[in-house]
């Protein structure tokens, strides 16, 4: 079946620091990938997307691409900041449109100190 | 925008009695709105997906009578967990959604404590 996996945190970052998180995924046909924050008290926020294989989701300084061939959605950030402090899911969506469920990872939380 | 208010944000209950929880899409209309739990260290597994006016489809293994999902508007939907006991004790998250199903508006979540 569809599945998602992201490496376990905590991590623990000082600010400026450069930060990876991995995601791997597992699907049948070409899923759309996402990946979600959570900050503290607050519901989950799309963070970016990707829809299709060698697409870049950006936003807010964090990339992550699509790759096939890999089966990977890593999250990448070039230099975190405090308020980056925040639990991020990576998910997919195994069918376009009204079909899209979305299955997550575990969630990976990341601390960032001054 | 896309603001998804979930009330409460925590609620204790006794054992065989029942606990509604409040999912409000509060600047828009959601056409679908998800059920969500989450247990510790785990990731949002979905209970159920339900379309304003009419029933819920539920996820395999999540029991109808046991959580009972009301979509009354294109701005509510609620949970009812009934006759709760301690192995309901989790974190129950809503969404809604209102073009694409995979763009989805998150509510803060409610932790339910069954004593």
């Amino acid at each position: 079946g569809n599945s998602v996996t992201q490496m376990e945190g905590p991590v623990t970052l000082s600010e400026e620091a450069f930060l990876t998180i991995n995601c791997t995924y597992t699907a049948t046909g070409y899923p759309s990938l996402f990946w979600y924050v959570q900050y503290p008290g607050e519901g989950l926020q799309l963070l970016l997307k990707a829809t299709k294989a060698d697409d870049k989701g950006s936003n807010k300084g964090f990339e992550a691409t699509y790759r096939k061939e890999t089966t990977s959605f890593h999250l990448e950030k070039g230099s975190v900041q405090v308020s980056d402090s925040a639990v991020y899911f990576c998910a997919l969506s195994a069918g376009g449109g009204s079909q899209g469920n979305l299955i997550f990872g575990k969630g990976t939380k990341l601390s960032v100190k001054p | 925008g896309a603001v998804v208010s979930q009330h409460p944000s925590w609620v204790i209950c006794k054992s065989g009695t029942s606990v509604k929880i409040e999912c409000r899409s509060l600047d828009f209309q959601a056409t679908t709105m998800f059920w969500y739990r989450q247990f510790p260290k785990q990731s949002l597994m979905l209970m159920a997906t339900s379309n304003e006016g009419s029933k819920a489809t539920y996820e395999q293994g999540v029991e109808k009578d046991k959580f009972l999902i009301n979509h009354a508007s294109l701005t509510l939907s609620t949970l009812t967990v009934t006759s709760a006991h301690p192995e309901d004790s989790s974190f129950y998250i809503c969404s809604a959604s209102y073009r694409e199903k995979n763009i989805q508006y998150f509510g803060a979540g409610t932790r339910l404590s069954v004593l």
